[in-house]
């Protein structure tokens, strides 16, 4: 069965320190991958995308993430974070049809 | 303007009960779904419409009831309440791409508390 699994349920972190969250999926297919960010008592957002071409995509407020063929993985990365990165952040993977799969997610916390 | 709307917010109500949640989404999106988020904030796709057709149904049990009587609006409907069914539901909607879907757009949330 398709699967996403993140590997850090939970991280904390300093702030300015860097951050990567792992995420990786089980589908051999053609995928559109996504990260989303879901702060204190609110909805999710979309952080960033990736459908086809350069691997390595950049969202909003800073953030980056890569996408590994061969390790069917989408890390998502901050050189720097902020106190404001407090949040729950969540892979997701579409593999065709009307179906998205959200991994666990792992809940951030920065130390300010 | 609000791209994806949901109504109440939050919503109390005893076991037994039947309640409904309201989500519109003003992006002219074909495809709707709806999402129970639990304590551990896991988020599990409950419904997916397309068009106002059912396209998922994730093993939901039949007292929930989804309705979309435009490709707008999908509605949730939840017959006997139970304790377990306490959780914050989001609507999302996305456009319809080549492939499948692109990325979703979160409504605001509906946290209900079954007493």
């Amino acid at each position: 069965a398709q699967s996403v699994s993140q590997h850090n349920h939970h991280v904390i972190l300093s702030e300015a320190a860097s951050l990567e969250l792992g995420c990786n999926y089980s589908y051999g297919g053609t995928v559109n991958l996504f990260w989303y960010v879901q702060y204190p008592g609110q909805h999710l957002q979309l952080l960033l995308k990736y459908f086809s071409g350069d691997p390595l995509v950049k969202g909003i407020k800073g953030f980056e993430a890569e996408f590994i063929k061969s390790k069917f993985s989408f890390n998502l990365r901050k050189p720097s974070v902020q106190w404001s990165d407090t949040a729950e952040y969540f892979c997701a993977v579409h593999t065709g049809g009307f179906k998205t799969i959200f991994g666990a997610g792992t809940r951030l916390f920065v130390k300010a | 303007d609000t791209a994806v709307s949901q109504t109440p917010k939050y919503l109390v109500t005893q076991m037994g009960n039947d309640k409904s949640i309201k989500c519109e989404q003003n992006l002219g999106h074909d495809t709707m779904y709806w999402y129970k988020q639990d304590s551990k904030k896991f988020l599990k796709i409950m419904f997916s419409y397309n068009n106002k057709e059912l396209i998922i149904n994730e093993t939901v049990p039949n007292r929930f009831s989804p309705k979309s009587p435009d490709k707008a609006h999908l509605n949730l409907h939840i017959n006997s309440l139970e304790l377990g069914d306490s959780a914050v539901y989001f609507c999302a909607s996305s456009q319809a791409m080549g492939q499948g879907v692109g990325e979703q757009y979160f409504g605001p949330g509906t946290r209900l508390t079954v007493t």
